[in-house]
């Protein structure tokens, strides 16, 4: 248990459906962010939130729309995915937006696109 | 930009030690390295610093060069629960803490 939780944990979704990811940190940190990890290939990093703003999008395509409405939650709103971004999505949180500061992650959730 | 890390994958008796490096061609300020199980989210082992400072696992024992650009993690006496892939993340410029990770290391330890 690292303090982040996320949900759902297991989604599976068509390509022409709207979900949500969403996560939750307990730790009181300031910085949030969203990660990709394909099967054979390095945690990619998506979005970065420090103090509720976005420092970072990392390329993503705008069918993945980040939203922090707080500190303390983040969300990733999903739409007319292709089947390619299934992947597990991980959130992490950190104390502060410094290379100094070590992230903890959420368990992840496993996204399926049919 | 991203890290190189080595070797691709490593198999150990317990007990063994080993050894996983970390190398970039840009200049690295800090370095951090996770562990993840399989199913598990990563977990944070050990940050290193430029000057020298370190956070992390007391059990965990890491070295960082500044001028060779390169880190390396070292495994003593290992466990089963040293079982994972480590990968190590270093910032990219621009501040925020943005980590860009190694392919990671997949290390076994059997009994």
């Amino acid at each position: 248990e690292t303090g982040v939780t996320q949900t759902p944990r297991h989604l599976v979704m068509g390509m022409t459906n709207k979900k949500s990811l969403k996560c939750e940190q307990h730790l009181g940190h300031n910085a949030m962010y969203w990660y990709k990890q394909s099967a054979k290939k390095p945690l990619e990093l998506m979005f970065v939130y420090s103090l509720e703003e976005r420092v970072e999008n990392n390329s993503v395509p705008s069918r993945f729309s980040p939203e922090c409405p707080n500190s303390s939650h983040l969300f990733l709103h999903l739409h007319t995915l292709q089947p390619e971004d299934s992947a597990l999505y991980l959130c992490a949180s950190s104390q502060g937006g410094g290379g100094g500061y070590e992230q903890y992650f959420g368990p992840g959730t496993r996204l399926t696109v049919t | 930009q991203q890290p190189v890390q080595s070797p691709q994958a490593v198999i150990l008796r317990e007990g063994e030690d080993a050894v996983i490096n970390c190398s970039s061609s840009k200049a690295l300020y800090s370095v951090h390295w996770y562990r993840q199980k399989h199913g598990e989210a990563p977990v944070f082992l050990m940050i290193l610093l430029k000057g020298g400072e370190q956070k992390g696992h007391e059990k965990i024992s890491a070295s960082f060069n500044e001028k060779k650009q390169q880190s390396s993690l070292y495994l003593t006496a290992s466990q089963l629960s040293y079982s994972g892939t480590y990968f190590c993340g270093t910032p990219r410029p621009g501040g925020y803490n943005k980590l860009i990770f190694g392919a990671g290391t997949r290390l076994a330890v059997h009994p």
